[in-house]
């Protein structure tokens, strides 16, 4: 079955770094990757999108890559700061839906 | 602009009563409707998507059920809840199938 996989451990890294969260997939080709943000007790905010086609997505200190070789999508926060804390979601689109994965929460200490 | 509604924003059921969660969009027609739940430091699970009025697709076998009455209104039902029914619910929007969705403010849902 398709499966979407995000490591499940924390991930803490200090302020003014670069967090690389990682998103894997299996079973499947997805023709887009989504990455979302969530907040404790709030629904998620979408933040980009990356096709296939596309192999690097860029939106302020945000990137996203895609490889579809490795099956695999790489998130990126350039200068961290403490306001990025939260958890990150991938997800993959399929006909009519998508398939998250279950996130990696990142604190960023200041 | 788009906006989209959920309520209750939290709720405290008994084992064995009903429940109806709603969900409304604002500012957009035809919408892609979704209804996810999510468990404790759980993931996003999918629960039922509908691309138009009734036409809604249920991914997880279930006491739940869903309708939708109107082109922006999403319900969510049980005749009866279970322990396991406890959860944070997300209503969700979107263009389209290939396009990102945008989530509701969530009902966190307590079944006692």
């Amino acid at each position: 079955s398709q499966k979407i996989e995000q490591n499940s451990e924390a991930l803490n890294i200090q302020e003014g770094k670069t967090a690389t969260l990682t998103c894997n997939y299996t079973n499947y080709s997805p023709a887009y990757l989504q990455w979302y943000r969530q907040d404790p007790g709030r629904g998620p905010v979408f933040l980009l999108l990356i096709r296939e086609n596309e192999k690097e997505k860029r939106k302020e200190r945000l990137k996203v890559t895609f490889d579809t070789t490795l099956k695999q999508s790489l998130f990126h926060i350039t200068a961290s700061q403490p306001a990025d804390s939260a958890t990150y979601l991938c997800a993959f689109g399929g006909y009519q839906k998508v398939t998250f994965g279950t996130g990696t929460k990142l604190q960023v200490i200041p | 602009s788009q906006t989209i509604h959920q309520w209750p924003a939290t709720l405290v059921q008994p084992v064995g009563s009903p429940l109806s969660l709603e969900c409304t969009v604002e500012g957009t027609s035809n919408p892609n409707l979704y209804w996810y739940r999510q468990a404790a430091g759980r993931g996003l699970q999918l629960l039922f998507y509908s691309i138009g009025i009734d036409q809604i697709s249920s991914e997880v076998p279930q006491n739940l059920s869903a309708s939708r009455p109107q082109d922006r209104q999403f319900i969510l039902s049980s005749k009866k809840l279970l322990l396991s029914d406890s959860g944070f619910y997300l209503c969700a929007w979107s263009v389209a199938a290939y396009n990102e969705q945008f989530f509701g403010p969530g009902t966190r849902l307590t079944v006692l």
